[in-house]
């Protein structure tokens, strides 16, 4: 069972900012926040990850509220190629993590001309 | 290239047929993990290595399901004795242990059950 919740879809035009909002309620001490993006009939690319406040890399934002509990991946000005699913996980390290992803349904973005 | 791949890209079998998928992941990486994923949802865990041990397998992967990591490298993934219920695209994925670690998934192998 994913430990996360996101939008199912989301449509947006060329040149907007895109903004994802996860939901992880019960996200442990230890788990570290990720974003993966997948095209169709690719696997999934690891876009930016996550522990606390904002991250930003050349690709997008994550931004990440002290309580943890859901995060945001920001997209700058898209274009029509950002069309994708998006997966947000957390993921930790313990002794008995090994680290396996848990994928939710993600969220489809369609990025309209 | 130095990512992870896969072979072959693709497959089309008939039902109780055998298959079996390679995967070469990033030639540094301990971990090696597959994963199914069918239309329309995300990928599910199937099983993970850590260099030739295979240390979990989901509860998915059935008794005609087997995984293998000879010598830490490259792995390969036999279903026995296909069903319909087997087409989806297997994923497999490599990363180095550290802290957080970042998987970096390959093109996937589609499968297709006649």
């Amino acid at each position: 069972l994913a430990k996360t919740t996101q939008p199912i879809s989301m449509d947006s035009y060329e040149g907007q900012e895109v903004n994802i909002t996860c939901s992880h309620n019960n996200i442990a001490t230890n788990d570290y926040i990720t974003w993966y993006q997948q095209f169709p009939s690719q696997g999934p690319r690891f876009i930016i990850q996550g522990y606390k406040t904002k991250v930003t890399n050349e690709v997008a934002s994550l931004f990440i509220p002290a309580d943890r509990k859901s995060s945001t991946l920001s997209l700058p000005r898209v274009s029509l190629s950002d069309t994708a699913v998006y997966y947000c996980l957390v993921e930790g390290e313990g002794s008995s993590n090994t680290g396996k992803l848990i994928f939710g349904q993600g969220t489809t973005l369609q990025v309209k001309p | 290239d130095t990512g992870v791949s896969q072979d072959p890209r693709h497959k089309i079998t008939k039902r109780g047929q055998n298959v079996t998928f390679r995967c070469d992941p990033i030639s540094e990486h301990n971990r090696l993990y597959w994963y199914r994923q069918t239309l329309g949802q995300g990928p599910e865990f199937l099983t993970y290595f850590q260099n030739e041990a295979q240390l979990e397998k989901s509860r998915l992967l059935s008794d005609r399901f087997s995984a293998e990591r000879p010598k830490g490298s490259f792995s390969t993934l036999e279903i026995q004795r296909t069903e319909q219920g087997d087409s989806a695209m297997y994923l497999c994925a490599s990363s180095f242990r550290t802290g957080s670690e970042t998987q970096y998934f390959g093109p996937g192998t589609r499968l297709l059950v006649l």
